[in-house]
């Protein structure tokens, strides 16, 4: 079966620091990945999204930045957090087909940058 | 683009209730529509989802969905709620057969239920 795994559960940052946040999925094979930020009030906001290896479609504009380097492997950077950046993460992944699929969540990260 | 708007922000309700949450999308072609929850502290869940088949949609938990294309919506229903549904609700939807198809999700819709 497949399992997605987002780490870490919770990070507390400084302004200024960098960021990593990493997302792999197990069981498929060539997934669509999606990096989410969900915000009360706001829904879960789409940021980046990937149909392959080096492939990212950025969203929204933002201080953040996605990259693939793997087929089943999504990362989440940023090279120097803003206070704007604390949130919910979550990362997702779906089939190609678009016909048949749906979205499989992550735990999610809870950002704070303080 | 395609986008999605719930204009329930936040629903209360008592037990034994009826419950419908709006959903309207926007996109002009083919959609697949889903309902997604989320119960307190846990992760998002696939309540039910549409792919171009009977309009009337039926998913876990007694909950069920109607896809009505004139209006571009897909709105959530049960005909009963308990305690148990308290929880924030997302609709979403993607636009389109292609392997580049995004899933994008509404604003979601806090259900409180009383009691």
């Amino acid at each position: 079966s497949q399992t997605i795994h987002q780490w870490p559960a919770t990070l507390v940052q400084p302004v200024g620091s960098p960021l990593s946040l990493e997302c792999t999925v197990e069981g498929t094979s060539n997934p669509n990945l999606y990096w989410y930020r969900q915000a009360a009030g706001r829904g879960l906001q789409l940021l980046f999204y990937s149909v392959g290896i080096g492939q990212i479609s950025s969203e929204v504009p933002q201080n953040l930045s996605a990259s693939r380097p793997q087929d089943r492997q999504f990362i989440l950077s940023s090279k120097k957090l803003l206070l704007s950046d604390s949130g919910f993460y979550l990362c997702a992944w779906s089939t190609p087909d678009s016909f048949n699929t749906e979205a499989f969540f992550g735990q999610g990260t809870r950002l704070t940058v303080v | 683009a395609q986008s999605v708007s719930q204009h329930n922000h936040h629903v209360i309700l008592s037990e034994a209730a009826s419950l419908e949450l709006g959903c309207n999308y926007s996109y002009g072609g083919t959609v697949n529509l889903f309902w997604y929850v989320q119960y307190p502290g846990q992760h998002l869940q696939l309540l039910l989802k549409y792919f171009s088949e009977d309009p009337l949609v039926k998913g876990i938990k007694g909950f069920e969905a109607e896809f009505i294309k004139s209006k571009f919506s897909f709105n959530l229903r049960k005909p009963s709620v308990q305690w148990s549904d308290t929880a924030e609700y997302f609709c979403a939807v993607i636009a389109g057969y292609s392997s580049a198809s995004k899933i994008i999700f509404g604003s979601g819709t806090r259900l409180s239920i009383r009691p």
